[in-house]
């Protein structure tokens, strides 16, 4: 059962360079968020989906694209990296749409450190 | 917005009680969660309490909410090194499509 499934770990890249990251699930769940986790800031919600075809902004969006073309898959795009998306980028899911987040907690998968010079 | 704020470090000896602590802004917060993260890991629910409980005990975890005060606590009893890892605070309060506002993260170190 591989859960929450982050692509690639790690990656450099330099500044104006554009890169993907992918995170897949297999639980079918149908919630997808994309955080960042910068020292002593916590975790910082990028942009969610609510469901295959779905997107939202969350608080801090600018920099970044996603698309939830299947349901399994929700991607993020640096279309052009800027030392300022040096981070940690988590993936999470969750399942039921009616439960408080006890009910069905986020799975985090387990992160993509990415630099960018 | 909603504001979280832990310290972001925390020492303690193996055996003794860590206690983690966290404020928050928000008067509307429904759900309050400590989340774990270990070393190159993502975060797992550790344990949760909704805002009208004063205290929650899970084995060796007690929580305590002073909804008054917006002050969060997690104890951990007889800490041991298993224990090491980064500790967040969250909250929320929508019911249904939850989105979570998170904390600083306090990063717990056992001392042998």
């Amino acid at each position: 059962n591989a859960g929450v499934t982050q692509t690639p770990k790690f990656r450099v890249l330099k500044t104006g360079q554009s890169m993907t990251l992918l995170c897949a699930q297999d639980m079918n769940h149908e919630y997808m968020y994309w955080y960042r986790q910068d020292p002593g800031m916590g975790l910082r919600l990028i942009h969610y989906s609510v469901g295959e075809g779905t997107t939202a902004k969350g608080e801090v969006p600018d920099g970044y694209n996603v698309s939830r073309l299947k349901k399994q898959n929700f991607l993020l795009g640096l279309e052009s990296a800027a030392p300022s998306q040096t981070s940690v980028y988590f993936c999470a899911s969750r399942g039921d749409l009616q439960g408080a987040l006890y009910d069905s907690p986020l799975h985090f998968g387990n992160g993509t450190r990415l630099t960018v010079t | 917005g909603e504001d979280v704020e832990q310290s972001l470090f925390l020492s303690v000896r193996e055996g003794d009680s860590s206690v983690i602590n966290c404020t928050y802004t928000d008067s509307s917060s429904t759900y309050l969660y400590w989340y774990k993260q270990e070393p190159g890991a993502g975060l797992q629910l550790l344990t949760y309490i909704f805002s009208n409980m004063d205290m929650k005990q899970d084995q060796r975890l007690t929580v305590l909410l002073n909804k008054k005060d917006k002050h969060l606590s997690l104890r951990i009893a007889d800490t041991q090194t298993g224990d090491s890892a980064i500790y967040f605070c969250a909250e929320s309060n929508n019911f249904g499509n939850e989105k979570l506002t998170f904390g600083t993260g306090t990063r717990l170190t056992i001392i042998p």
